[in-house]
C-alpha cells in the first residue's frame, strides 16, 4: 500500500464547476497534510496546508481534513482554465525531529472553458 | 522576501561523471530538503538538513548525497551519474520549529540530463 494515495485522474471540469480532488494516507499519526499546485514544467506552489480535522478555506480553495478515516480533499470553487495543473497532496513524516514530505502521485486537474 | 533559488536550472552531462547541485533557502530558513522528481516515480524525498546536520534520508543509493553550509545554504552532490539519475531535482525549505506544522517552500527546480 502507498503512503499517500491519490486518483491521478486526469479529471476534467468544466469553468465555473467544483473540482474535488481526493486524498488518503496510510500513518494515522501524521499530523500535517499539504496541498500543492504543479504547472506543467514548473515546481511545486503550496496552496493550502491543514493540520486539524473540519475545513479551511482559502479564497476558492477549500481544504478538507478527516484523520479518522485518513482522508484529505481540496475543493476548488469557480474553477478557471488557470487552474489547470497537477495536484500534489503532501503529508509530512516527522521522525525523531527529522521531516520529510511523503507525496501522492498527482491528480492531473483540466479545467475546460 | 526571495524565494528558494536553485542553480543551475539546467545540467547536462554523460554516464560516469558526477555533478554538484546547489539550493539557497528563503531568508530565516534553516531546514533544506532535497526531492527528485520523475515522470515513473513521482516526487521521491532524498535527504533533509538542518543547521548543517543531515538528520533524515531516503531511500537512495549513496552516490547521492549532499552537504549544508552556516548560512543553511545546501548543496547535493551525484556521483557516477547513470541514465536513470535523469530527473528533476527540488530543493525546498523551511522555517523547522519543534513539531510537526511545517510548511515546506520550493525552488524552481534543476533539470539533469544524463546522456
Amino acid at each position: 500500500q502507498k503512503e499517500v494515495e491519490q486518483n491521478s485522474g486526469p479529471l476534467s471540469v468544466p469553468e465555473g464547476a467544483i473540482a474535488s480532488l481526493n486524498c488518503t494516507y496510510s500513518d494515522r499519526g501524521s499530523q500535517s497534510f499539504f496541498w500543492y499546485r504543479q504547472y506543467s514544467g514548473k515546481s511545486p506552489e503550496l496552496i493550502m496546508s491543514i493540520y486539524s480535522n473540519g475545513d479551511k478555506e482559502d479564497g476558492r480553495f477549500t481544504a478538507q481534513l478527516n484523520k479518522a478515516s485518513q482522508y484529505v480533499s481540496l475543493l476548488i470553487r469557480d474553477s478557471q482554465p488557470s487552474d489547470s495543473a497537477t495536484y500534489l497532496c503532501a503529508v509530512n513524516a516527522v521522525v525523531g525531529g527529522a521531516q520529510k514530505l511523503v507525496f501522492g502521485q498527482g491528480t492531473r486537474l483540466t479545467i475546460n472553458p | 522576501k526571495a524565494g528558494v533559488t536553485q542553480t543551475p536550472r539546467y545540467l547536462i552531462k554523460t554516464r560516469g561523471q558526477q555533478v554538484t547541485l546547489s539550493c539557497s533557502p528563503i531568508s530565516g530558513h534553516r531546514s533544506v530538503s532535497w526531492y527528485q522528481q520523475t515522470p515513473g516515480q513521482g516526487l521521491q524525498f532524498l535527504f533533509e538538513y538542518f543547521s548543517e546536520t543531515q538528520r533524515n534520508k531516503g531511500n537512495f543509493p549513496g552516490r547521492f548525497s549532499g552537504r549544508q553550509f552556516s548560512n543553511s545554504r545546501s548543496e547535493m552532490n551525484v556521483s557516477t551519474l547513470e541514465l536513470g539519475d535523469s530527473a528533476l531535482y527540488l530543493c525546498a525549505s523551511s522555517f523547522f520549529v519543534a513539531g510537526d506544522y511545517n510548511e515546506q517552500f520550493f525552488g524552481p527546480g534543476t533539470r539533469l540530463t544524463v546522456l
